[in-house]
């Protein structure tokens, strides 16, 4: 059972666009974790997202936690060919530091 | 502070034959877990583990699957008998073990079965 769905699954637009990426459940989590993952590495965090309602900038990312804590968005403004990679959410919904990731967004920005 | 650390970067094994995989976690970090991921897909959770206890292996194949992070040394995933289907790559993450800390992944080791 997947506990973390995202949407879009595959993303592709050209550079300066603003895109949206969504990370849903029906379970709530204690904190949400953004990465993003290049061709041939590991993950690497982005941000945690702790607190329903919080919003959190990263230069052109701005995440949000939702006020139930069963929800995340990314959100680029103006996307860079920089930016193309997968991007995963994650988090531990039974508190005992068992982090599932998302299904994954694969976005790519054409110049 | 070296990261995590994984080896092999890539490893071939013909059906039948025995995987093992290794992780050097971070220094000071005492929780260590195992993702597996297929090509175009998100991280699956296999196996969670501190130091010489597995806390939680439920996304762990039952059968040819085993892992163990000793008192000393790295951590080991092992596939036994492997078979193509266990074609992936497999990533470790280290943790210090704290609410809300993040996970600190290797570089994966890349599994091709032949």
């Amino acid at each position: 059972t997947q506990l973390l769905e995202q949407s879009p699954q595959f993303l592709s637009i050209q550079e300066g666009e603003n895109l949206t990426v969504y990370c849903n459940s029906s379970s709530v989590f204690s904190s949400l974790q953004w990465y993003r993952q290049e061709p041939g590495e590991g993950p690497v965090l982005l941000v945690t997202v702790v607190t329903g309602g919080e919003v959190k900038k990263l230069k052109r990312l701005t995440f949000q936690f939702g006020d139930a804590r069963k929800d995340s968005s990314l959100h680029i403004t103006a996307a860079q060919p920089g930016d193309t990679g997968l991007y995963l959410c994650a988090g531990d919904a039974s508190g005992t530091y068992k982090y599932i990731f998302g299904t994954g967004t694969r976005l790519k920005v054409l110049a | 502070n070296a990261g995590v650390m994984q080896n092999p970067r890539h490893l071939v094994r013909r059906r039948g034959q025995e995987a093992r995989l290794r992780c050097s976690p971070m220094k000071g970090h005492s929780h260590v877990y195992w993702y597996r991921q297929l090509p175009e897909e998100g991280l699956k959770f296999m196996v969670y583990l501190q130091k010489e206890n597995i806390i939680d292996e439920s996304g762990m194949p039952k059968e040819r699957f085993s892992a163990e992070f000793p008192k000393e040394g790295p951590s080991i995933l092992r596939i036994q008998q492997v078979v193509r289907g266990d074609s992936a790559a497999y990533f470790c993450a280290s943790s210090p073990g704290q609410e809300n800390s993040p996970l600190h992944f290797g570089n994966g080791t890349r599994l091709t079965v032949t």
